[in-house]
């Protein structure tokens, strides 16, 4: 059972354009929702996360949208850079049971000059 | 300094044989993880620990046996390889919103398995 479904699956933006990444859940006692960024031949790293009490994070050019009625969220890359071009995995987890993070399919992104 | 370190970074073996994985973490994390990256680049928790103790096994076959030394070691073993078992296996290590921590997965750069 796949309970967090990301899309799309790859992505191409040119230089300077804004990338956008959608997720949605099904398990409404996820709490915690983390972006990692992974470059080829390297571990996935955090980028960003959001907890549900709020609709919007920004850090950079990186920002979270969070819709928890429509148990969405996605993350959106201002002015993406050839340097952003890897997989992005959106994920979530719930209070308690070992901190475990259940990871959406992955989105590989392009970012062409 | 690296903060989660596994090895070996390659292994290529033939079907049958038995192979193990290593993992050290560095950042006095109390939760280590083991993930496998299929082809496909998903990634699927297979087992958790915390200090030294199971707390997340997934549907995993029992070839699969983990073992924590000490809450900065997690080891992976891996008995009669099959085809399927070709991936890349993660570390990652973490320490929980309970104990203070902000649940950031540290992961490892992974170890490539090749099953011939």
């Amino acid at each position: 059972q796949q309970q967090v479904k990301q899309s799309p699956q790859s992505l191409i933006v040119q230089k300077g354009g804004i990338s956008i990444i959608n997720c949605a859940y099904e398990n409404t006692a996820f709490d915690y929702f983390p972006w990692y960024q992974q470059f080829p031949g390297k571990g996935p790293a955090l980028l960003i996360a959001i907890r549900p009490d709020v609709s919007e994070k920004k850090e950079g050019r990186f920002t979270i949208s969070f819709n928890k009625s429509a148990k969405q969220f996605s993350l959106h890359i201002m002015d993406s850079q050839p340097g952003d071009s890897a997989t992005y995995f959106c994920a979530a987890s719930s209070p308690g049971g070992g901190n475990k993070l259940t990871f959406g399919t992955g989105t590989q992104l392009k970012v062409e000059l | 300094d690296t903060a989660v370190s596994q090895t070996p970074k390659y292994l290529v073996t033939q079907m049958g044989n038995d192979k193990s994985i290593k993992c050290e973490q560095n950042l006095g994390h109390d939760t280590m993880y083991w993930y496998k990256q299929d082809s496909k680049k998903f990634l699927k928790i297979m087992f958790s620990y915390n200090n030294k103790e199971l707390i997340i096994n997934e549907t995993v076959p029992n070839r699969f046996s983990p073992k924590s030394p000490d809450k900065a070691h997690l080891n992976l073993h891996i008995n009669s390889l099959e085809l399927g078992d070709s991936a890349v296996y993660f570390c990652a290590s973490s320490q929980e919103f309970l104990a203070g921590g902000t649940g950031e997965l540290f992961f490892g750069e992974g170890s490539r398995l090749t099953v011939l």
